[in-house]
């Protein structure tokens, strides 16, 4: 199985900041990435797809990269709303995987 | 629109089987994988399976390998998850979603399911 190594496992930042949260693959899973957001009580939402393409709606806020086997979700100019849990899941290879989570917490 | 609606809460005792369903509308059924995750309290998601409504062809995680059996009926537009010999680390929330590209942009409620005695 691949394994996701997800960092931080939490943050606290301030609304306008700049927040960055890194997924490492344990091998090559080349663009096969997606970041999800996860408020309680609800369904996860995707974000990103393919490490960059962000999905229908979702602000432009936030941006998805790679470089080797790391990834990262950038969200610039934090909002209150983005209190959340993020995670990555790669689907290069079954099983699907998942980063540990990340918990963002507004100041 | 698209959406997931998935059957309600269950409570079940160690050994018994639990069936979840997911009501698919908004879209083809049969054009789109669907997915099957679960969440147990204090753990990251966990894949489980997924389906191809077309064929029935089905794909499963070695973890659940011989305790799960995805199903479809296309003319309900419904896919359903069967877990067997529960247990109580089988506690947990489990949600189906539709595969495809972009995967897993579409997702149900969740489903409680409580292994108790």
């Amino acid at each position: 199985d691949v394994q996701m190594t997800q960092s931080p496992s939490s943050l606290s930042a301030s609304v306008g900041d700049r927040v960055t949260f890194k997924c490492q693959a344990g091998q090559d899973i080349k663009n096969n990435l997606n970041w999800y957001q996860r408020k309680p009580g609800k369904a996860p939402k995707l974000l990103v797809y393919g490490v960059s393409n962000l999905d229908t709606g979702v602000p432009t806020r936030f941006n998805g990269g790679r470089s080797g086997t790391d990834f990262t979700l950038t969200i610039t100019s934090l909002q209150s709303e983005d209190t959340a849990v993020y995670f990555c899941v790669q689907y290069n290879s079954l099983p699907y995987t998942f980063g540990q989570g990340t918990r963002l917490e507004i100041k | 629109q698209v959406q997931l609606v998935q059957s309600g809460a269950e409570v079940k005792k160690p050994g018994a089987s639990v069936n979840v369903s997911c009501k698919a509308s908004g879209y083809t059924f049969t054009k789109y994988p669907v997915h099957w995750l679960r969440q147990a309290p204090g753990q990251s998601l966990e894949w489980m399976g997924w389906i191809n409504p077309a064929t029935g062809n089905t794909k499963y995680s070695q973890t659940f390998q011989g305790r799960i059996t995805i199903s479809r009926d296309t003319s309900a537009t419904t896919a359903s998850m069967e877990l067997t010999g529960l247990r109580s680390d089988d506690t947990a929330l489990y949600f189906c979603a539709r595969g495809g590209i972009p995967l897993w942009a579409y997702w149900g409620q969740g489903t409680l399911v409580t292994v108790s005695s």
